[in-house]
């Protein structure tokens, strides 16, 4: 069974903070990561992906991926209300071929308080 | 900027009878699928499209479903008699290639069986 796991949070900060969403996954040989965004009632809306051990930086978005642990993580520097969302990791697990099934964690709850 | 459209944003219907979502996925992308996120819970996998033929589906994806890309643009999903586990969002999504590109999501379309 492929799995992948976030922990549903909700997690709070305050605005300026740094909030650290993690994301487990159960295949080694999983591929291609991504974080998504999903507003409450809306689609995903993606933030960032991650294809290589280490970090990988976009704005204020660092996404970190350790294979060896199967961990990937998503860091969200000076955090805005804005960024209250839930946070959908995701994963290309083995045996996607070229199919591109994206297997989602259950996501995490981010609350930023003004 | 190129986005997922996705029609009607929100379809009611009777259990029993059939929907067609429909979808116009990003005009040079390659890869299409199909996802679902029943309230609270996680985005579910239920098939992808490449090359005008199924690549692969979920058991979600039973024989009550079907996909058709009828004219070169638009991307459609039937359910061919709703129960009312089927109310759930629905997303389409697309890719430029398979698993190792990103997949951009439609805004979804709320489908509620009564």
């Amino acid at each position: 069974q492929k799995e992948v796991e976030q922990n549903s949070g909700p997690l709070s900060v305050p605005e300026g903070a740094i909030a650290s969403l993690n994301c487990t996954y159960s295949d080694r040989g999983s591929q291609s990561f991504f974080w998504y965004r999903q507003y409450s009632g809306k689609s995903p809306e993606l933030i960032m992906s991650i294809y290589s051990n280490g970090d990988k930086e976009d704005g204020r978005f660092t996404a970190q991926l350790n294979k060896a642990s199967q961990y990937v993580s998503l860091l969200i520097r000076d955090s805005q209300p804005s960024d209250s969302a839930t946070y959908l990791c995701a994963v290309y697990p083995p045996g996607s071929g070229n199919t591109g099934k994206l297997i989602f964690g259950q996501g995490t709850t981010l609350q930023v308080k003004p | 900027e190129p986005e997922v459209t996705q029609t009607p944003s929100h379809q009611v219907t009777q259990m029993g009878q059939e929907v067609i979502l429909r979808c116009v996925p990003i005009s040079n992308h390659l890869y299409f699928y199909w996802y679902r996120q029943i309230l609270g819970q996680k985005v579910e996998f239920l098939v992808s499209f490449y090359n005008n033929e199924i690549s692969e589906k979920s058991e979600i994806f039973d024989d009550q479903f079907s996909v058709e890309r009828p004219d070169g643009s638009n991307f459609t999903l039937k359910i061919r008699s709703t129960k009312l586990e089927d109310s759930a969002m629905y997303f389409c999504a697309s890719s430029a290639q398979g698993v190792v590109t990103e997949a951009f999501f439609g805004q979804g379309t709320r489908l509620t069986v009564v």
